[in-house]
């Protein structure tokens, strides 16, 4: 089956443009998460989605930055007024929900690198 | 609060030589470990994980082994390919309400030469 996909996987925009970042995760994966990878920096966690709702939404580094998720599937994240701290990989993971104690691997997609100009 | 610490790479050694990557990591409670590799143009993906103190976690040739004595969950594998070369992610796992929030930590870069 397929894996989880990003698009586009590169977008080059001017300061001060808003992106739009899409997933797909892997069909019956009610979790869903999405982190940023800068440059020499490890994976910075940014919001989880379970179903439609996102009951974490703590490391949105700002409101600029929001994110939904439609029909418990795809899902974008979208940065208003671009800067150019924001230029990373965007990196985009689903997993099964929890059962109890059980937690399930995140499996991730190959990124969105984004630059901002 | 929970963090993961690795050491710094670039990391470069020739083929068949002995790999080690060393993880520590500061948790409240017992977190899960894992390794997660990325492979060069493409996605992470999970090597290896121990969730209790004293398990090994192994796959393709790399071990781990959950030392919670030393917080440590250091990567080992006894001979390197040229195809092991990329960033190696040592990562946490911290049961946050209702879901897992994984902290990872900086990642390591690995170049085997042949």
């Amino acid at each position: 089956g397929a894996g989880v996909s990003q698009s586009p996987s590169n977008k080059v925009t001017e300061k001060g443009k808003d992106v739009e970042l899409r997933c797909d995760p892997i069909s019956g994966h009610t979790a869903l998460y999405w982190y940023r990878q800068s440059l020499g920096q490890g994976l910075e966690f940014l919001i989880y989605f379970q179903g439609n709702s996102a009951p974490d939404k703590s490391g949105l580094p700002s409101d600029r930055f929001s994110a939904e998720r439609t029909g418990g599937s795809v899902s974008t994240l979208t940065i208003q007024r671009t800067q150019q701290e924001d230029s990373a990989v965007y990196l985009c993971a689903s997993s099964l929900a929890l059962a109890g104690s059980v937690s399930y691997e995140q499996y991730f997609g190959p990124g969105t690198r984004l630059t901002v100009t | 609060g929970n963090s993961v610490t690795q050491m710094e790479g670039p990391v470069t050694l020739s083929e068949e030589a002995f790999l080690t990557i060393n993880c520590t990591y500061t948790a409240t409670g017992y977190p899960s470990l894992f390794w997660y590799v990325q492979y060069p143009g493409e996605g992470l993906q999970l090597l290896l994980k121990a969730t209790k103190a004293d398990d090994k976690g192994s796959n393709k040739g790399f071990e781990a082994t959950y030392r919670k004595e030393t917080t440590s969950f250091h990567l080992e594998k006894g001979s390197v390919q040229v195809s092991d070369s990329a960033v190696y992610f040592c990562a946490l796992s911290v049961m946050k309400t209702s879901y897992d929030k994984v902290i990872f930590g900086p990642g390591t870069s690995l170049s085997v030469i042949p």
